[in-house]
């Protein structure tokens, strides 16, 4: 079956700018949460959705923003882009609450560079 | 708060063992081990739910002590295939799925 698909997979943007990447998780899973990958900070909770809803968001600021989508599928919006927002951002889905029956499973991530 | 993990990097030798340790100074419910090779996903390997539960496959198993907040990664008889950057990630209170520093281990031939 499809893994986790993210889009775009490379992404160079101006700071300032916005972005809004894209996650489709495995068919049947409900369950969808963002990542932010840096070497410095290892990989940091953005927010995770649950059947629509936004169950819980990470320190991150407001200009961070997701949705999901009655299929399940995810963006993530990031407005007025700083340097800093440079990073691997992973989509992880999993098919119960929590990642209790089988854990997440990530997508390729997309590598996001703010010039 | 992140989870902290000990050591930062381990090398190995093939058939060498190592134990991958991870800590938190909040509660727990629940712990996720991950692998994740350079340049690709984090992959999940197991998931421990209750204080005290052991689990493996193969030869890499973990424990968890709910008492301590503490969770161990063990790999055995290593091979090439397991090097990588090993995280433990942690369900407690504050409800999310928080992971660790991160265990970077590198077997060598």
């Amino acid at each position: 079956k499809a893994g986790v698909t993210q889009t775009p997979r490379y992404l160079i943007k101006t700071r300032g700018q916005q972005v809004t990447l894209s996650c489709s998780p495995i068919s049947g899973h409900r369950s969808v949460s963002w990542y932010q990958q840096t070497p410095g900070q290892g990989l940091q909770f953005l927010f995770e959705y649950f059947s629509e809803t936004q169950r819980n968001k990470g320190n991150f600021p407001g200009r961070f923003s997701g949705r999901q989508f009655s299929n399940s599928r995810s963006e993530m919006n990031v407005s007025t882009l700083e340097l800093g927002d440079s990073a691997l951002y992973l989509c992880a889905s999993s098919l119960g609450d929590r990642g209790l029956v089988a854990g997440y499973t990530f997508g390729s991530g997309t590598r996001l560079t703010v010039v | 708060q992140q989870p902290v993990q000990s050591p930062q990097a381990v090398i190995l030798r093939e058939g060498e063992d190592a134990v991958i340790n991870c800590s938190s100074s909040k509660a727990l419910y629940s712990v996720h081990w991950y692998r994740q090779k350079h340049g690709e996903a984090p992959v999940f390997l197991m998931i421990l739910l209750k204080g005290g539960e052991q689990k493996g496959h193969e030869k890499i198993s973990a424990s968890f002590n709910e008492k301590k907040q503490q969770s161990s990664l063990y790999l055995t008889a290593s091979q090439l295939s397991y090097s990588g950057t090993y995280f433990c990630a942690l369900w407690g209170t504050t409800d999310k799925l928080i992971f660790g520093t991160g265990t970077r281990l590198q077997v060598f031939p």
